[in-house]
């Protein structure tokens, strides 16, 4: 089956820094999510990007389909931005195979 | 809009006890699915259904068994309990729109088996 890479597995940064999370995958696909996991658990859809790039305020995603990964980007980072980013890519029928994720720690 | 509802949001159970976790959603999706996500990793599905009386396995169906008789309801039930199903369980759906594959999570239910 396919396989959802991401990188770096965690991540620490200060309050205001820029940082570029990345997710890999293996085969050809429908489309991709980002989602971002918050400390209580829930799961918030943050971009649906099968391909090129897409901006909400200071989170933007890039993703190239023919070379099979995106780019999430989080500028001026704030404590909010705390928890575990997902890609998430669409096999069909709207089944999800996901990444294991990047794990964020901003610091204020 | 009250979205993907789930219930129960934490549950505790015995090894052997049967449960079934509900959701619904009020968007009219045509697909619903489940997923559990383990300790440290990102979620895995469990089984998914693509319009009302039509259902399909996942990536890890096993134990689990659902049904879709209606478009809003989608519940996951768990037979004879066992401990490795200790996890936490989401719920999903999406449309056939604009927006195909955009899917949307309820909050979650946390799952113990003692």
């Amino acid at each position: 089956g396919i396989q959802v890479e991401q990188s770096p597995p965690d991540l620490i940064l200060q309050e205001g820094a820029n940082s570029t999370l990345r997710c890999n995958f293996s085969d050809s696909v429908n489309n991709l999510q980002w989602f971002h996991q918050n400390p209580w658990g829930q799961l918030i859809n943050l971009f649906y990007i099968p391909s090129g790039t897409k901006q909400n305020g200071r989170l933007s995603a890039t993703t190239v389909a023919t070379e099979r990964y995106s780019l999430l980007y989080i500028s001026s980072s704030q404590t909010t931005d705390s928890g575990v980013y997902f890609c998430a890519v669409n096999t069909g029928f709207q089944k999800l195979v996901f990444g294991t994720g990047t794990r964020l720690l901003v610091s204020p | 809009n009250a979205g993907v509802t789930q219930t129960p949001k934490f549950q505790v159970l015995k090894t052997g006890q049967s449960m079934t976790l509900q959701c619904a959603q009020d968007m009219n999706h045509e697909y619903m699915s489940w997923y559990r996500q383990d300790p440290g990793m990102g979620l895995r599905l469990i089984h998914y259904s693509v319009g009302a009386g039509i259902t399909d396995q996942g990536e890890v169906p096993n134990g689990y068994n659902v049904s879709r008789s209606t478009t809003e309801d989608f519940p996951l039930r768990l037979l004879s309990a066992a401990p490795s199903q200790t996890s936490v369980y989401f719920c999903a759906s999406s449309n056939r729109g604009t927006h195909t594959g955009e899917l949307f999570f309820g909050e979650g239910s946390r799952l113990t088996v003692l």
